[in-house]
Order: C-alpha cells, then structure tokens, then sequence
C-alpha cells in the first residue's frame, strides 16, 4: 500500500523552530516530484514548497528564505525544516506526491497531515 | 501572479441534484496541470480529476471535468451523501515552478 506519514508537528513559540518529516512507504520519494502543502484552521489549501526528482527545489514566496526542503533517500523520508515561525504559519501540513511523469501534473497520494501552532 | 478564483463560494443542493462547480483562472492555463480535489471535514485532501477531465483512480464516473484556456468546470451529475464536501481547483504553472490553488466552494446539504 502507498502511504505517507508526516510527523514532528507541535506548538513552537514565534520565531522558532520546527522540522516536519513525512515518511513514505509503497513509494520511493526520490523517484517523484513531492510537495508540502498547509492549510491553516478554517482556510484554504496553499502550496509551500516541491523537491523535483531531480534535486531541484522550489518554494512559495510566504515561505521563501525561512523554509527548506529536503529529503533523505536511505530513509525514503521528505522533510520540510521551518524556521522564523510567526503565527500566519500556524496549519496542517500535508505532503503529497505529484503525479508528474506522464505529462500531467496533480498531487494524487496525500499524507494525512500535521499540526503546526505558532 | 497565477490566480484561481471559484465559484459559487457556497452551494446548497438536495442529494440526487446536479452540481456545477467553476473555476476561474486569472491566465491561459495548460490543461494537463489542471486538476481538482474534494476535501470532507478532517480529511486530507483527494485528487478527483486531473488534466481537466481525467478521473483518478477510483473517483466515481458521476464526477466529470472540463474547460480549457481560463474556464474549467467540475460536474457531479447525481449529488450522493458523502459528495458534500469542500472542492479545490489547482493549477500547476512551469516558470518557475509553483503550484495555485481556487479558495474553495463549500458544496453543502440543503
């Protein structure tokens, strides 16, 4: 089965500190374009960040310069490190695998999420 | 900036009716980086269609998209219970590579 965990979510004070790990398991996230995405309480889905298959990394302008992506490949582990936190970073955070490699491109496995409160 | 805007933000149908669901982008859009995603209360969001009119893997044939250029539409032909739910447009845009998504439409019991 295809699945992804995130973990490492919890209350942070403003201008800290926090990395996110997303664990994956049916999938080689090396071999995939993958996303974080967040959703703070009562809003909307925004993109934060993708790690191509490549290497190559891109983030949203709210998080560029505080956020880094990265990924671990022994681990097949995706990870999202945040610092300068300030209380409009405050969602769930979810990854998600982009479907991309067949000309398409849409997110089609997602995490269940977890909670950052700043 | 690319920018989705949906429509209606809010929509009340009965189980058994017809939903059109728009979304609006704010520039020419590539169809195969189209997408859209149905969200139910505590849930992570699920891929529904992609490439504007492609169905996910194990998304019912009443869910159907379309559009092309800066107009694309989710239909849900026959409303079922668990359809009711937040719908999310998304498009995917190349330089750089970024990904946008609509605010939502709440699609609820009425």
């Amino acid at each position: 089965e295809v699945q992804l965990v995130e973990s490492g979510g919890g209350l942070v004070q403003p201008g800290g500190s926090l990395r996110l790990s997303c664990a994956a398991s049916g999938l080689t996230v090396s071999g995939h374009h993958m996303n974080w995405v967040r959703q703070a309480p009562g809003k909307g889905l925004e993109w934060v960040s993708a790690i191509h298959s490549g290497g190559s990394v891109y983030y949203a302008d709210s998080v560029k310069g505080r956020f880094t992506i990265s990924r671990d490949n022994p681990e097949n582990t995706l990870y999202i490190e945040m610092k300068r936190l300030t209380a409009e970073d405050t969602a769930v955070y979810y990854c998600a695998r982009d479907r991309a490699g067949d000309g398409f491109a849409a997110f089609d496995i997602w995490g269940q999420g977890t909670m950052v409160t700043v | 900036e690319f920018v989705l805007t949906q429509s209606p933000v809010t929509l009340s149908l009965s189980p058994g009716e017809r939903a059109t669901l728009s979304c609006r982008a704010s520039q020419t859009s590539n169809s195969r980086y189209f997408a859209w995603y149905q969200q139910r209360p505590g849930q992570a969001p699920r891929l529904l269609i992609y490439g504007a009119s492609n169905r996910a893997t194990g998304i019912p044939d009443r869910f159907s998209g379309s559009g092309s250029g800066t107009d694309f539409t989710l239909t849900i032909s026959r409303l079922e219970p668990e359809d009711f739910a937040v719908y999310y447009c998304q498009q995917h845009d190349d330089s750089p590579p970024v990904h946008t998504f609509g605010q939502g439409t709440k699609l609820e019991i009425k």
